[in-house]
């Protein structure tokens, strides 16, 4: 498998719930974006990972907890989310955290109800 | 305000015309402009990557141009093809405390009939 891959491709899920996102990068890249994309408003930046070590975090809630056990594997954890959480999730990578060129996934589309 | 505007917001054309999406610009200090497409359902695909000293550049039937003067780009699909439907998404990326920056536009949707 080539490119950067997220599963599931679809999820609906209740306030109560729990759940992963995952996302895994087969590029050899070394830095890991989560982004949430929802419908007419701009890409937003959710979390950064450089060599496994957070280095971005912009002002995401906590029932959003990123985990990134190596430089290919990102995952993020849900629980207790809102309806306004419903979303697109992106997941990218790029060699470097200050590299020009960011590979996206497919996305993960949320569904919360 | 690091800001990036669209225009238009969406487009509908037929198919074998040529159409020209705009992204204007108060980013500061530049460092480069990227376009993206996003097709329905799918992640954004680099077209295109532009710094300061670059004019044009062009991806096949993709040209994006480039004035740092009046922070503007514009990105022109010739001979449009229904697989062109899709939303292009302008980012421009500025350096601040060491770092990179992205500021993503909110993108223009683009319809191709046939």
């Amino acid at each position: 498998e080539t490119g950067v891959t997220q599963t599931p491709r679809h999820l609906v899920m209740g306030m109560t719930n729990k759940k992963s996102l995952k996302c895994e990068q087969h590029l050899g890249h070394n830095a890991m974006y989560w982004y949430k994309q929802s419908a007419k408003k701009p890409l937003e930046l959710m979390f950064v990972y450089n060599f496994k070590e957070q280095t971005e975090n912009n002002s995401v809630p906590s029932r959003f907890s990123p985990e990134c056990p190596n430089s290919s594997h990102l995952f993020l954890h849900l629980h207790t989310l809102q309806p306004e959480d419903s979303a697109l999730y992106l997941c990218a990578s790029s060699q470097a955290e200050l590299s020009y060129e960011q590979y996206f996934g497919p996305g993960t589309r949320l569904t919360v109800t | 305000k690091n800001q990036v505007e669209q225009s238009p917001q969406s487009l509908i054309i037929l198919e074998g015309k040529n159409c020209t999406l705009q992204c204007n610009y108060t980013v500061s200090p530049f460092s480069n402009l990227r376009w993206y497409k996003q097709d329905t359902g799918r992640g954004p695909v680099s077209l295109t990557i532009m710094t300061f000293s670059e004019n044009t550049k062009s991806n096949g039937r993709y040209t994006a141009t480039l004035d740092a003067d009046t922070k503007q780009s514009s990105l022109h699909i010739t001979a449009s093809q229904l697989s062109d439907s899709a939303s292009y998404i302008c980012v421009v990326t500025f350096r601040t405390s060491g770092t990179y920056k992205y500021i993503f536009g909110t993108g223009t949707r683009l319809k191709v009939l046939a």
